[in-house]
């Protein structure tokens, strides 16, 4: 069935170094979002992008959609061990991915910070 | 700002018997979501909601779940016979509608802090 792929599950790094994660998905998405959940806490979202090679930037966190639409990439410059949680892409797909409908979420990178 | 919330933040339940969960969802929004994650898991969508009626759900959303907006405020989940594997912590989320958005972008969904449920 279409899902999305993250990668890798677990990420621990040293304050200071850089952290990427990765998405794919098995089909083209309308858009893909990304949210992040601190251990214990409820999903936050980050940020959406919609165009085709798109890249945003929130301080030290760039965000990536690929040409095809069908990968994405999360990448924290610095790290801080505020930064420490789960970080989820997530799309609309299936039912022809409408604005309105189901998120599917991938499976979410969990970082880790060693100060 | 206005956000989401549930209750109970937790929920112990035998196992056969019948839970509610609740949710306010935040107050201008028209789209309702329920989406599970047992525990160290992904997040998995179960159910959306629209002018007081299921617009999509998941396989995980059998005849043992069911939804209702029973007023203006709040948006329930029942699950009527809980079994084990319900345990898991339920998220609620809500969206709005902004005329004129592009049809690829997607309302953003808000979640609440989740209910943790805990068959027996």
């Amino acid at each position: 069935g279409q899902q999305v792929m993250q990668i890798p599950q677990y990420q621990h790094v040293q304050e200071g170094e850089d952290f990427t994660t990765y998405c794919n998905s098995s089909t083209t998405l309308s858009n893909i979002q990304w949210y992040k959940q601190r251990p214990g806490g409820h999903p936050v979202f980050l940020i959406q992008l919609v165009k085709s090679g798109e890249v945003k930037k929130q301080k030290r966190l760039t965000f990536q959609f690929g040409e095809a639409k069908k990968n994405s990439s999360l990448h924290i410059t610095a790290t801080q061990t505020t930064d420490v949680g789960t970080y989820f892409c997530a799309g609309p797909l299936g039912a022809g991915g409408t604005s309105y409908g189901k998120l599917t979420f991938g499976q979410g990178t969990i970082l880790t910070v060693h100060p | 700002e206005p956000e989401v919330t549930q209750t109970p933040s937790h929920q112990v339940t035998q196992m056969g018997q019948e839970v509610i969960l609740r949710c306010v969802p935040i107050s201008n929004h028209l789209y309702f979501y329920w989406y599970r994650q047992i525990l160290g898991q992904k997040v998995e969508f179960l159910v959306s909601f629209y002018n007081n009626e299921i617009s999509e759900k998941s396989e995980i959303f059998d005849d043992q779940f069911s939804v209702e907006r029973p007023d203006g405020s709040n948006f329930t989940l029942k699950i009527r016979s809980t079994k084990l594997e319900d345990s898991a912590m339920y998220f609620c989320a809500s969206s709005y509608r902004l005329r004129g958005r592009p049809v690829a972008f997607q309302e953003t969904q808000y979640f609440g802090p989740g209910t943790r449920l805990l068959v027996l």
